[in-house]
């Protein structure tokens, strides 16, 4: 069964603090992609960054940046020099193949502390 | 603007009371989904739709209706809610959710309450 893993429940740095957020994926499909969203205090889901299966290049974008190892079956995101922006709820999520499905982990309340 | 619109945002109704939340997007998407969030059960998907008149059920789907009579839209239909049905909803919507080569675009959420 194809299963997300987000051991850390909460997180709290000090802003300018690097951190990362781990992501452990469980599958049996070949192709599939991977993606983190982002959850504010306000509620919506914002989409960060989607990956497929065949691409481990990782992906820098501003402070934030993406490690996918296939290997280990991670798909790690690193937020530097945090900000108290970034305080949310970071998801990663894995797609079902054949129903289109997003199969979340329990997601990972940052707290940035000024 | 490139979105998917739920409306309401927040709903408090009574038990057994009909309601439905919609959903639209205006970017042309073939798949559709439902998704409830519940504390320590994070995001679970309710039904989701490959395009139009072509509907499936989710891992949550019961107590639930949907239809897709247009590509745009996808209404979420509470025949009567319970207490157990409060909830945060959310509508997503992505290109193809087969191929997933876009990403899902999620709504604002709605928050439900059922009393």
């Amino acid at each position: 069964a194809q299963k997300v893993t987000q051991a850390q429940t909460e997180i709290s740095v000090v802003e300018k603090e690097d951190v990362t957020l781990d992501c452990v994926y469980e599958t049996r499909d070949t192709t599939y992609y991977l993606f983190w969203y982002k959850q504010p205090p306000s509620g919506e889901l914002v989409f960060l960054i989607r990956r497929n299966s065949f691409d481990e290049q990782n992906e820098i974008s501003g402070r934030y940046s993406w490690n996918f190892q296939k290997s280990t079956s991670s798909f790690n995101f690193t937020i530097t020099a945090s900000q108290v922006v970034d305080s949310a709820v970071y998801f990663c999520a894995l797609s079902e193949p054949n129903t289109g499905k997003l199969i979340f982990g329990q997601g990972t309340t940052l707290q940035v502390k000024p | 603007e490139a979105q998917v619109t739920q409306n309401p945002r927040y709903l408090i109704t009574v038990t057994g009371k009909k309601l439905t939340v919609t959903c639209s997007q205006n970017m042309n998407h073939e798949y559709m989904s439902w998704y409830r969030q519940d504390p320590g059960l994070g995001l679970r998907q309710i039904y989701y739709s490959m395009n139009v008149e072509a509907t499936d059920k989710g891992d949550v789907p019961e107590g639930y209706k949907v239809s897709r009579k247009e590509k745009r839209n996808f209404p979420l239909i509470l025949e009567s809610p319970s207490p157990n049905q409060t909830s945060l909803y959310f509508c997503a919507s992505s290109f193809s959710g087969v191929r997933m080569n876009t990403e899902a675009f999620f709504g604002q959420g709605t928050r439900l309450t059922v009393v």
